[in-house]
């Protein structure tokens, strides 16, 4: 695609039910980061995978939190038992490789009430 | 040490004026200063970007202005437009195999252009 996709773009869900988060990154792109923002905070780095495996998980807050990604492709980021402070915008990037400018979806907009 | 700090949170400046923005870090790891532009509903887009080898960076209107001994670097936008309006980041991010794209991201500052 044209551009790094997410989806859903919004989100309500109660709190305790489990909620997946869905990212299609630029074709190509071996590099793909999650990020969650806040409002009115900067961006918190969440994952970094480089193909299928994440060398990095060292951003996720808690053991509720997962990621995977699959075919170098598609990623899902999973919350369990969501609580109202994981309600904020996940943000996914991807980039060519881990050296190259990364470029950012419109994100998923999560609400837990 | 991780952390990249912004200033100020909110700024208005007049149509034509000089809009900038500062950040400071301590990681001298840090290796790579983007910075970043994000306007409502949509998610962050590269503006400029800095490495400690030079001291100034300029892009049309933008630049960046990196101190290295000060660990501080900014971003000044000549001749201010509305069109400019939008919450800016700083980020920095460390080089090496942990992924060069770890951005640490300051706290953002929303700018605001009066016509």
């Amino acid at each position: 695609g044209a551009g790094v996709s997410q989806s859903p773009s919004n989100k309500v869900t109660e709190k305790g039910k489990d909620v997946e988060l869905r990212c299609d990154p630029i074709s190509g792109h071996t590099a793909l980061y999650w990020y969650r923002q806040r409002l009115g905070q900067g961006l918190e780095f969440l994952i970094y995978f480089q193909g299928n495996s994440a060398p990095d998980k060292s951003g996720l807050p808690s053991d509720r939190f997962s990621a995977e990604r699959t075919g170098e492709s598609v990623s899902t980021l999973t919350i369990q038992r969501t609580q109202q402070e994981d309600s904020a915008v996940y943000l996914c990037a991807s980039s060519v490789d881990r050296n190259t400018e990364a470029f950012f979806g419109q994100g998923t907009r999560l609400t837990v009430v | 040490q991780q952390q990249v700090k912004q200033s100020p949170q909110s700024l208005i400046v007049q149509k034509g004026g000089i809009s900038i923005i500062n950040c400071a870090y301590e990681n001298t790891a840090f290796d790579y200063f983007p910075w970043y532009q994000q306007f409502p509903g949509k998610g962050p887009a590269l503006l400029i970007a800095i490495r400690p080898d030079v001291s100034e960076k300029k892009e049309g209107r933008f630049t960046i202005s990196f101190n290295k001994s000060a660990k501080q670097f900014s971003l000044h936008i000549m001749d201010s437009q509305p069109g400019d309006s939008a919450t800016y980041f700083c980020a920095a991010s460390p080089s090496g195999e942990q992924g060069a794209q770890k951005l640490v991201f300051g706290q953002g500052t929303r700018l605001t252009i009066n016509p």
